[in-house]
């Protein structure tokens, strides 16, 4: 079975400048995160999809970041204009469906460097 | 609100000694919680969940985590730690499986 996969590995952006993260889940998967992970720090939520319906975005800071989920497979997150603090590592993770019985599979992440 | 607390950010063990990694969580309900593990560069693998039932919780890899209500715990041990284990180790608490709330983590050492 596939995993998750991400793509970008790894990108280096300027301040102000504007990055796209690409995830693919697991096939059949409902459930979509993404998370943001600061050096040091555990993962943060920053929004849940169940298909292609925004679950919880309550963490998103929207006046730079977006993420959309067009037919409920793929998913992007965008930041628009990247600051420095957003310098992270952002993983996407499935699920075959929310709740605490199905585990969430996290893809390798893309490491964001904003300088 | 709840939340996790990882007492020990860094832990080092030597090769087969007990790895004993604490986890204490802050809830008003009883909460589900998990432990993963990061491998460098890589996405986090589910180790272990305590979700009801059994308070005793067997994971991959040997490792294992004991739920206790009375003292809000959920610390994850190893009876003798591997060379592989060295990684990451997050503990999170979720009361409806959407909202995942993780802990800063622990690094694990293991000492050849």
């Amino acid at each position: 079975e596939a995993g998750v996969a991400q793509s970008p590995r790894y990108k280096i952006i300027e301040k102000r400048q504007s990055v796209a993260f690409w995830c693919n889940p697991i096939s059949g998967h409902a459930t979509l995160y993404w998370y943001q992970q600061i050096l040091g720090q555990g993962p943060k939520l920053l929004i849940q999809f169940q298909n292609n319906g925004v679950v919880d975005d309550s963490q998103l800071p929207k006046d730079r970041f977006s993420a959309e989920r067009l037919k409920g497979v793929d998913s992007t997150l965008k930041i628009q204009p990247a600051k420095l603090e957003d310098s992270a590592v952002y993983l996407c993770a499935s699920s075959l469906r929310p709740g605490t019985n199905t585990e969430a599979f996290f893809g390798q992440g893309t490491r964001l460097t904003v300088v | 609100a709840q939340s996790v607390t990882q007492l020990g950010s860094h832990v080092s063990v030597s090769e087969g000694a007990l790895v004993l990694l604490r986890c204490n969580y802050s809830s008003s309900v009883p909460p589900y919680l998990f432990w993963y593990v990061q491998y460098p560069n890589q996405g986090l693998q589910l180790l272990l969940k305590y979700t009801t039932g059994a308070t005793l919780v067997k994971g991959i890899n040997g490792f294992e985590a004991e739920f206790k209500k009375s003292e809000t715990s959920f610390h994850l041990t190893k009876p003798s730690a591997h060379m592989s284990d060295a990684a990451e180790y997050f503990c999170a608490v979720t009361l409806t499986g959407n909202q995942f709330y993780f802990g800063t983590g622990t690094s694990l050492t293991v000492i050849p």
